[in-house]
């Protein structure tokens, strides 16, 4: 069975700075999809950026960006220039190929200190 | 408007009572999903759906039902309410394609005492 775990509870940053969120999964699968999913204190998950396995390049958007390393099954986030909007929570998924199933990290809370 | 919709946003509920919890997206995803929260233990599948003909338990659907009342709509009953189903419920929607992200509700949360 697939898992993902993300190892830090809870990460600080002061805002404008750059933090790095950790997560590694383990899976047997070769094609399979990776997310980065927010939590803001409204509840609503957003999606803050995707990764295709078979794609080597990492994904960005804008100030959000992944080392995906896909031997290591090693999956973080960094965030630049860390805006006070960003606080929240953040969780990391896994979804294989063609299974509707997507199997989520225990998440870690991101505080921005002003 | 949400894409989205879920309602009840919160609900506080007695063990043993009949609950129902909606669902409603406006995105004309064919594909639809009911997930559960819990603190430490991240989001898990209750249920999804592929079409209103097509339902699919995940795992963790003992104690829960559902119904794709039309392609837009996906409800989700605890037919007897016990404390250890307290928590945050997510409903999201996807379209058919493999790529497609997951669009959430706003959450409804549920307190059963």
């Amino acid at each position: 069975a697939q898992t993902v775990t993300q190892s830090q509870p809870e990460m600080s940053v002061q805002e404008a700075e750059t933090v790095t969120l950790s997560c590694t999964y383990d899976t047997s699968e070769s094609d399979y999809y990776l997310f980065w999913y927010k939590q803001p204190p409204s509840r609503q998950m957003i999606l803050v950026i995707r990764q295709e396995a078979y794609k080597q390049q990492n994904a960005t958007e804008n100030r959000f960006s992944v080392n995906f390393q896909k031997a290591a099954k090693s999956f973080s986030l960094k965030i630049s220039d860390s805006q006070l909007g960003d606080a929240a929570m953040y969780f990391c998924a896994y979804r294989h190929f063609g299974n509707e199933k997507l199997t989520f990290g225990t998440g870690t809370r991101l505080t921005i200190i002003p | 408007d949400a894409d989205v919709t879920q309602t009840p946003r919160n609900r506080i509920t007695k063990t043993g009572k009949r609950i129902m919890l909606e669902c409603s997206q406006t995105k004309g995803h064919d594909r639809m999903y009911w997930y559960r929260q819990d603190p430490g233990l991240g989001l898990r599948l209750i249920y999804y759906s592929f079409d209103v003909k097509d339902i699919n338990k995940g795992e963790i659907s003992d104690g829960y039902s559902v119904s794709r009342q039309a392609q837009a709509k996906f409800s989700l009953s605890l037919e007897s309410a016990i404390p250890n189903q307290t928590a945050l419920y997510f409903c999201a929607s996807k379209s058919s394609a493999n790529t497609g992200e997951l669009f959430f509700g706003e959450g409804s949360r549920l307190t059963v005492l």
